[in-house]
């Protein structure tokens, strides 16, 4: 069974703050998702990777297969990114996601 | 075009009642999940379809859960004999196909009193 470690589990910033959080999982995955959940809302996919690195915007996510590693960088941090971001992976054996615990992100003004 | 949706989006019931939760997934999505998602834990995998029928339902807790996909399309979640353990935020997803980008429903909260 596959586990998914996510760190830090809360994170308060200033705004403007380049942002890490990094996500580890424990056996061979087919991709890795790292989705966005807002307070009292639903989640959101930022992206979906099996290797190297994507961007979107302000957000930038990498994935090291060989380390079985994964990071979601935010720059240029806003008051609006303040959320909970959880990191996902398929495959590993198991059909659905399995999921971090997620991470409480802060940003403030 | 539409996104999946969940009906109802809350839920309050009485421990021992039968509750059913629906999910509308995207057109055209052949996979959908079923998670579970508990106050301040991350979402918890139940059940898996593809297409009509439920490929994956190992994370069904036990057999007061089970849950349809008749037509291939919309699902129902059924729950019987409620447990105040059962309280928590399920959420419906659907994929085009195994193993791609996930589409989240906004959930629905039950409360078992």
């Amino acid at each position: 069974k596959n586990e998914v470690e996510q760190s830090p589990q809360n994170l308060t910033a200033q705004e403007g703050e380049f942002i890490t959080i990094n996500c580890s999982y424990s056996v061979g995955i087919s991709a890795l998702h790292w989705l966005q959940q807002h307070p009292g809302g639903g989640i959101v996919s930022l992206f979906m990777l099996s290797s190297g690195k994507k961007k979107h915007g302000r957000l930038i996510a990498t994935i090291n297969i060989q380390e079985k590693h994964s990071s979601l960088h935010i720059t240029a941090s806003h008051p609006r990114d303040s959320a909970v971001y959880i990191c996902a992976a398929t495959g590993g054996g198991a059909d659905g996601l399995t999921f971090g615990k997620g991470t409480h992100l802060i940003i403030q003004p | 075009g539409a996104g999946v949706s969940q009906t109802p989006s809350n839920k309050v019931t009485e421990k021992g009642k039968y509750v059913e939760l629906r999910c509308d997934p995207i057109s055209g999505h052949t996979a959908l999940y079923w998670y579970r998602q508990s106050l301040g834990q991350g979402p918890e995998f139940l059940i898996y379809f593809q297409g009509t029928g439920a490929a994956d339902d190992s994370g069904l807790p036990n057999d007061r859960f089970f849950a349809v996909r008749p037509e291939g399309s919309v699902s129902t979640l059924k729950i019987q004999r409620t447990e105040r353990g059962d309280s928590a935020v399920y959420l419906c997803a659907s994929s085009a196909d195994r193993n791609n980008e996930q589409f989240f429903g906004p959930g629905t909260r039950l409360t078992v009193l």
